[in-house]
C-alpha cells in the first residue's frame, strides 16, 4: 500500500516567515494530494490539492509543488501568520479503483508573533 | 461547519466495554471513512463506506466493526474496549466512491479508563 512521510513534524517559524513542509510517497500510481490543515480541537479542513498533471498550484499565500519523478510534494506558506499556526497532514490517494486516503503524520506549524 | 455530525463528542467507559460511535455524512454524500488519530500517530485509515457496502479497509482491529445504513449514516462499534484505543475518531464523508475531497466530522473523543 501506499506510504507518506511527512517533514519535519514541529515547525517553528516567525511571522511574516515563509514555512515549507515535504511529503514523500511510495505509489507510483497515485495522482491526487491534498492538504489539511488541523486547529487545536478542530477538525481537519481540506486547504489545497494538486492532482498529478499539473507542478504547482496557488491560492493566496499557500502554494503546492509536486515532483512525480521524485515523488515528493510540499506546501509553502509564505508570509506566515499567528492563526497560520495548526497541524498540517499531506495526503496521498489514486482516483479510480478502490481509494484509501494515506496520510502523512502531520507537521505542526508555531507562528510567533 | 463541514456538514458532518459526529455523536458523541465525548466518551468515558472502562476498559472491556463496548461502544458505538455515529456519524451522519453531508447530505448528498454517498462515501464515509473512519480514521483513528491518536497522538503522534496521525490519522490511521480505519474503513470507508459507500453507499452502504464496505469499500475500502484498513488496519482495522477484529474488536472494530462497522456499518453504513440505508440513510446513509454509519455506526463505528468498538468491543473489548483497551486502554489503547483512547483516541479521537473522526469520520468523513465524500459524495462518490472515489471523490478526493474528505469532509471531516468534529470527532468523538474516546477514553478508556
Amino acid at each position: 500500500g501506499e506510504n507518506v512521510e511527512q517533514h519535519p513534524s514541529t515547525l517553528s517559524v516567525q511571522e511574516g516567515d515563509s514555512a515549507v513542509i515535504k511529503c514523500t510517497y511510495s505509489d507510483s500510481a497515485s495522482n491526487y494530494f491534498p492538504w489539511y490543515k488541523q486547529e487545536l480541537g478542530k477538525r481537519p479542513q481540506l486547504i489545497i490539492d494538486i492532482r498529478s498533471n499539473v507542478g504547482e498550484k496557488k491560492d493566496q499565500r499557500i502554494a503546492v509543488t509536486l515532483n512525480k519523478t521524485a515523488k515528493h510534494f510540499s506546501l509553502h506558506i509564505t508570509e506566515t501568520q499567528p492563526e497560520d499556526s495548526a497541524v498540517y497532514f499531506c495526503a496521498a490517494s489514486r482516483s479510480g479503483g478502490s481509494y484509501i486516503p494515506t496520510f502523512g503524520r502531520g507537521t505542526s506549524l508555531i507562528v510567533h508573533p | 461547519d463541514s456538514g458532518v455530525t459526529q455523536t458523541p463528542k465525548h466518551l468515558i467507559t472502562a476498559t472491556g466495554q463496548r461502544v458505538t460511535l455515529r456519524c451522519s455524512p453531508r447530505s448528498g454524500d454517498l462515501s464515509v471513512y473512519w480514521y483513528q488519530q491518536s497522538l503522534d500517530q496521525g490519522l490511521q485509515f480505519l474503513i470507508q463506506y459507500y453507499n452502504g457496502e464496505e469499500r475500502a479497509k484498513g488496519n482495522i482491529l477484529e474488536r472494530f466493526s462497522a456499518q453504513q445504513f440505508p440513510d446513509l449514516h454509519s455506526e463505528l462499534n468498538l468491543s473489548s474496549l483497551e486502554l489503547g484505543d483512547s483516541a479521537l475518531y473522526f469520520c468523513a464523508s465524500s459524495p462518490g466512491p472515489n471523490n478526493e475531497k474528505l469532509f471531516f466530522g468534529s470527532g468523538t473523543q474516546l477514553s478508556v479508563l
